[in-house]
């Protein structure tokens, strides 16, 4: 119930395509799904936020689609780039609930 | 707004000693701290909670005599591997949170620590 789905494991895409990555959740009390984006080496960084009371942000290439009937909300990445390359995980919490819960992460590789 | 810095970024260390890692978080106070370990291409794993002034929660299966977790401020955790082990070589990752907005963490560069 705790956990969150992520697909796929990885993911490669030609420059200037779309990059989808696809994320699932069980716990309906989850109400505040992050993205993180990783690069080797560093520490994971929120890229985008999404509350359930909305069902798509957009923040410059990035957009959160969020389907609160299916459980499930998705990363797009417009136009992607090789910089974009990197690991991103979904993730869920709760505002009662101090924890924040990761899914497995997406290595998305953009090649020229 | 909202850095978080660790100190060391990388460290090495012979098996059998102590190794502190710090946590501190440079421009916000940070009411709850975590700390996550990661091993190679694969996902966060929450190892304890802590919160300032009071001991830390602990994730099942995390010992907490091997891991100690000192939150002393409101800006600084300091997370201490002791009697380190090959087996305790990984990325050693902290966040931090203000609990003002959900649970919006933010995290800090990483500690990589390798034992021999």
């Amino acid at each position: 119930q705790q956990q969150v789905k992520q697909s796929p494991q990885s993911l490669i895409v030609q420059k200037g395509g779309i990059s989808i990555i696809n994320c699932a959740y069980e716990n309906t009390a989850f109400d505040y799904f992050p993205w993180y984006q990783q690069f080797p080496g560093k520490g994971p960084a929120l890229l985008i936020a999404i509350r359930p009371d909305v069902s798509e942000k957009k923040e410059g290439r990035f957009t959160i689609s969020f389907n609160k009937s299916a459980k499930q909300f998705s990363l797009h990445i417009m136009d992607s780039q090789p910089g974009d390359s990197a690991t991103y995980f979904c993730a869920a919490s709760m505002a009662s609930y101090d924890k924040v819960i990761f899914g497995p992460g997406t290595s998305l590789s953009v090649i020229p | 707004g909202a850095v978080v810095s660790q100190h060391p970024s990388r460290v090495i260390c012979k098996s059998g000693t102590s190794v502190k890692i710090e946590c501190r978080s440079l421009d916000f106070q940070a009411t709850t701290m975590f700390w996550y370990r990661q091993f190679p291409k694969q996902s966060l794993m929450l190892m304890a909670t802590s919160n300032e002034g009071s001991k830390a929660t602990y994730e099942q299966g995390v010992e907490k005599d091997k891991f100690l977790i000192n939150h002393a401020s409101l800006t600084l955790s300091t997370l201490t591997v002791t009697s380190a082990h090959p087996e305790d070589s990984s990325f050693y990752i902290c966040s931090a949170s203000s609990g003002l907005a959900y649970n919006e963490q933010f995290f800090g560069p990483g500690t990589r620590l390798t034992v021999l």
